[in-house]
């Protein structure tokens, strides 16, 4: 079973600052690892994903995220934070086998950026 | 480009009413389709996908079912609904593969009273 712990429920920062959302997963096969962004009553928006290629993965609006299987981790950063970054970030897991798609998600972090 | 459109994006409901929230997907073809409850402080917990016309797995038990007439909808249903079915609800579709990402629909906040 895979599983998904994301660490601090709630991150405050400075504008400016460093952002760094800890992710640590759980898979029995290579997984693929995807962090997602969501804005107050809204979807989910894709940031970025991890499927075996690079382990360091750039996403949208300036964030990304390095795999490290010795961690078993997939931290998402960001080098300055905007206050437009406000958000609940939620990482995601998904096995690579089996005949299924599905992603299992953590409980989310909720990032606030203080001016 | 595709896109997901969901409905209503919100709704209040009597305890015991029926529910249904509809789903679709357009741009694509036999997308994987999903339904998850995101409650509060429990992130998103997957209540059903579908490969395919017909073909429902569900992950939970619960008061809710989900139907796939067609390509590319998919409808969350509920006979009664109970208090504890409130949350905000999300359909998503992916493509076939491993790896492909999933992407959401805005969200049905449904509150039952």
């Amino acid at each position: 079973a895979q599983s998904v712990t994301q660490l601090g429920s709630h991150v405050s920062v400075s504008e400016g600052a460093l952002v760094l959302l800890r992710c640590n997963y759980s898979s029995s096969v290579p997984p693929y690892l995807f962090w997602y962004v969501q804005y107050p009553n809204q979807g989910l928006q894709l940031l970025l994903k991890y499927t075996s290629a690079a382990t360091l993965v750039k996403g949208i609006n300036g964030f990304e995220a390095e795999f490290k299987k010795s961690e078993t981790s997939f931290h998402l950063t960001k080098p300055s934070a905007h206050m437009s970054d406000a958000a609940e970030y939620f990482c995601a897991v998904q096995n690579s086998g089996g005949s299924n798609y599905k992603l299992t998600f953590g409980k989310g972090t909720l990032l606030t950026v203080n001016p | 480009s595709q896109t997901i459109h969901q409905w209503p994006a919100t709704l209040v409901q009597p305890v015991g009413s029926p529910l249904s929230l509809e789903c679709t997907v357009e741009g694509t073809s036999n997308p994987n389709l999903y339904w998850y409850r995101q409650a509060a402080g429990r992130g998103l917990q997957l209540l059903f996908y579908s490969v395919g016309i017909g073909q429902i797995s569900s992950e939970v038990p619960q008061n809710l079912s989900a139907s796939r007439p067609q390509d590319r909808q998919f409808i969350l249903s509920s006979k009664k609904l109970l208090l504890s079915d409130s949350g905000f609800y999300l359909c998503a579709w992916s493509g076939i593969g491993q790896g492909n990402t999933i992407y959401f629909g805005e969200g049905s906040w449904l509150t039952v009273v």
